[in-house]
């Protein structure tokens, strides 16, 4: 199985700022790899696929980058929306697999 | 609109079953593969299963596999998960997902399982 990491598993920013989190994968993925967004209570919300393609109504501020097996989300300027819990995926193989989560806080 | 709703979620005791569905709507469901993902209490994501478009090919992780049954009615519009030998290592909240090109593109809003007795 393709083990995905990401980091920080933690990360405190304030609105305003600009946060990249990272993600790692155990071997090459090409570009198969997607960003999601959870915020409490509520399912994932797809953000980035392919790497660095938007998804359809995500803000431009979200951007991604990478191949084969290193990765990053960027946030360019943080929303109060946007604190919440990131998530990586790898859609290479099976099984699909995702990383632990980056948790998004509030300074 | 593209929606997942699913149901299903309850209260069972360690060994009992479970069968969870996601009804679709919004999209063509016979040409979609349709993936189960979890959530336990306070940790990340899990990916649980996968159906193939037609129903010809499933998928299982590790933890689940020979306990869980993935399948699907095309003619219904639904998604089922069926559960069994349940621990209470399977407690999470179950999504439905719809995968397009590899990612997942569209949730459920999830449906509590909890293992205890």
């Amino acid at each position: 199985d393709i083990q995905m990491t990401q980091s920080p598993t933690s990360l405190s920013a304030s609105v305003g700022d600009r946060v990249t989190i990272t993600c790692r994968a155990s071997q090459s993925i090409n570009i198969y790899l997607n960003w999601y967004r959870q915020r409490p209570g509520k399912a994932p919300d797809l953000v980035i696929y392919a790497a660095s393609t938007l998804q359809s109504g995500v803000p431009s501020r979200f951007s991604g980058d990478g191949s084969g097996t290193d990765f990053t989300l960027t946030i360019s300027s943080l929303q109060p929306e946007d604190f919440a819990t990131y998530y990586c995926q790898q859609g290479y193989s099976f099984p699909r697999t995702f990383g632990q989560g980056t948790k998004l806080e509030i300074k | 609109d593209v929606q997942l709703v699913q149901s299903g979620g309850d209260l069972v005791q360690p060994g009992g079953s479970l069968r969870l569905s996601c009804a679709a709507s919004g999209f063509i469901f016979s040409s979609y593969a349709m993936f189960w993902v979890r959530q336990a209490p306070g940790k990340g994501l899990e990916y649980v299963s996968g159906i193939r478009s037609n129903g010809g090919r499933t998928f299982y992780a590790d933890s689940v596999k020979d306990r869980f049954i993935i399948s699907r009615d095309n003619s219904k519009n639904i998604l089922y998960l069926q559960m069994g030998s349940l621990t209470t290592e399977d407690t999470a909240v179950y999504y439905c997902a719809r995968e397009l090109d590899s990612r997942f593109d569209h949730w459920g809003q999830g449906t509590l399982v909890t293992v205890s007795s």
